[in-house]
Formats: C-alpha cells, structure tokens, sequence
C-alpha cells in the first residue's frame, strides 16, 4: 500500500477565496487523483494529476476552477479558487500503486466555505 | 457506460449478527471490483478487490465478497458484525485498471448494540 497525507485536514473559508490542499505520498507514483465527496454522497473524480504535464479533468470539471500542480512523483497539489458555499466538500487525494493495480486514498481535506 | 449501484441507503444490523451489503455493477467485459470503507471524519480505507480467479475474495476485518457475473453483483458480507464496523461502505468498479474508479453511492451501516 501507500501512506498517503493531506494538508490541511480541514478549513473554514469565506467565499471568493482559494485554498490550495497538498497531497504527499511515502513512495514515487506515476497516478495521482483528486476525488470531491460532495456532503452525504459519493465520490466523484475531479482529475486525473499527471506529472510533468497539465492535469486531466473530467467532465464538470475546469481547470480555472480547480488548478492541479505535480511537481514530481510524491507530491501534488489541487487549488479550489474563488469558493462559493457550493464547493463545501471533503476532497480526497489517492494514488494508484501500480503493482497492485489498486488506489489509495488519503485522510481528505474538509472544506466548508461560508 | 459504466455504474454501479448500490441499493441500500442505509442499513442497521445488531452487534454479532451477520452482513451483507449489496453492489451492483454495470460494465461489459470483466471489471475490477473494490469495496471501501470510510469511517466518521476519515478517508477511505480498501476492504477488498477482485480482479480475476476465485470469485470469493478475502479482505481485511473479517469481511469478504463474492463476485457474480450472472447477476453482476459483488456483494460484501461479514458473518458477526462488530460496533467498530459502523461506517459507510462504498463499492467500486474500474475499467480494466483501477484508474477512473467508478463509485457506487455508499451503505451506511448502523450496528444496535
């Protein structure tokens, strides 16, 4: 498996500000994720973060939005910009190990925007 | 496309007795297939997976799933639940990897002492 750890835990923002959550993990990686679990739902991926390129996002998603920074193979970070009440979420760093052909996730980040 | 559905919200069992949790899955060839778990306030921990051979599949706390093509179903069960086990539990697919999981929309689980 992985040890994977996020920053902050969690945050209390005003609207119109941007957070910026950091996801490291304890082994190089080549696949990085970032989830948001909207409150009482699922998980729904935002991108795919690729290292040494920009990030793939899903449909939904923009990059305005949700700025994803990988500067090498243990490390990346994902910007929620100019927050509305609507992004209050808990969102979730994972990473594939290849080996293993499985994910794992972090602790989460829990975000409330007032 | 690929889904996955998980068709109880919610469900409550008493301490001891036994689980099982339903998933079903939607894709056309062989998925693989994950339970995870995520207790209050944490991340999600992986129970299990299946990817190929023994459709009956060993996981970590005692539980263990079994995956049924004829049904598309990979339900997760456990024979005496224990109060830790109170959580939501969510299952997965991957299209042949497990990059882009597919998340069902998660089983709360109550345990009565």
């Amino acid at each position: 498996s992985a040890v994977i750890s996020q920053k902050p835990s969690r945050d209390i923002c005003q609207r119109g500000t941007s957070l910026t959550i950091q996801c490291q993990v304890d082994s190089q990686v080549t696949m990085m994720f970032w989830y948001r679990q909207q409150p009482g739902q699922s998980l729904t991926l935002i991108a795919t973060a690729n290292q040494g390129s920009e990030a793939t996002y899903e449909s939904g998603f923009v990059i305005d939005k949700f700025p994803i920074s990988r500067p090498n193979l243990t490390f990346s970070t994902l910007t929620v910009s100019n927050m509305s009440p609507e992004d209050s979420s808990i969102y979730l760093c994972s990473v594939e190990v290849a080996s293993q052909e499985t994910q794992y996730f972090g602790p989460g980040t829990r975000l409330l925007v007032l | 496309a690929q889904s996955v559905t998980q068709p109880d919200i919610h469900i409550t069992v008493s301490e001891g007795a036994s689980l099982e949790l339903r998933c079903n899955y939607s894709y056309g060839a062989t998925p693989y297939l994950f339970w995870y778990v995520q207790s209050p306030g944490q991340g999600l921990q992986l129970l299990l997976k299946y990817f190929s051979g023994d459709t009956l599949v060993q996981g970590i706390k005692g539980f263990e799933a079994e995956f049924k093509r004829s049904q598309s179903s990979f339900n997760l069960r456990k024979p005496s639940v224990h109060w830790s086990d109170a959580a939501e539990y969510f299952c997965a697919v991957g299209a042949g990897s497990s990059y882009k999981l597919i998340f069902g929309s998660g089983t709360r689980l109550l345990v009565r002492p």
